[in-house]
């Protein structure tokens, strides 16, 4: 089956301790992107990559970090979590050259306390 | 000013009715605009994309795109229970992609 796989599906952590939310999908997609979505705000873009030797910042990259060292996967790192961060992350990829056809995952609820 | 304005809704109608759906945006390099469908608890789920003004049809689903207005429109035919949900208008540069707020919609039976 096609598809963005996301883990954890659901995690709580404390302030400062580093965490790794991968990211996959098996379509062969060139593009991936990570958001976070909260009430009021909305969905809004942390990263993407364009392909494996893209990367680049999307509207709220502070405190993220990504690597795409492989077609596949696109972690999403948290270097020292902060409550701020707490939030619905979403990983989608796309077959295209660019963002429009995105296929997202099931989400990771991320609790920092 | 929010580059993508989306109007959060809530909208409620009946069963059957005609449902619009709007989002106005101000960045003129946007070149794709998209329709997603969240239900709660769920990842967005592509409706519908669309490259140029005009309109582009899917089954009960039509797009519409006004470049010229910087205004895009999603509308739902025969709306049923099971379409409710929330709606994002998305829109896309390179590689960025700005979501409206989402307009949350409830058919009622």
């Amino acid at each position: 089956e096609a598809q963005v796989t996301q883990n954890p599906r659901y995690l709580i952590t404390v302030t400062g301790k580093k965490l790794t939310v991968t990211c996959s999908q098996n379509m062969n997609h060139e593009y991936m992107s990570w958001y976070r979505q909260d009430p009021g705000l909305g969905l809004r873009q942390i990263y993407y990559s364009m392909n494996v030797e893209v990367t680049d910042k999307g509207d709220v990259p502070e405190g993220y970090k990504v690597s795409r060292k492989e077609k596949r996967n696109f972690p999403l790192i948290l270097e020292s979590p902060s409550p701020n961060q707490t939030s619905l992350y979403f990983c989608a990829s796309s077959p295209a050259g660019g963002a429009y056809e995105q296929y997202f995952g099931p989400g990771t609820r991320l609790t920092v306390t | 000013q929010k580059e993508v304005e989306q109007d959060p809704g809530p909208l409620s109608v009946p069963e059957g009715a005609i449902v619009s759906l709007n989002c106005t945006y101000s960045n003129s390099a946007f070149q794709y605009f998209m329709w997603y469908r969240q239900y709660s608890r769920k990842g967005p789920e592509l409706l519908m994309y669309t490259y140029s003004s005009g309109n582009k049809e899917d089954g009960r689903f039509t797009a519409q795109v006004d470049k010229s207005s910087k205004y895009i429109s999603l509308f739902i035919r025969d709306s049923q229970p099971s379409d409710s949900a929330t709606y994002l208008c998305a829109m896309t540069y390179t590689g960025k992609l700005i979501f409206g707020q989402g307009t949350t919609l409830q058919v009622k039976p």
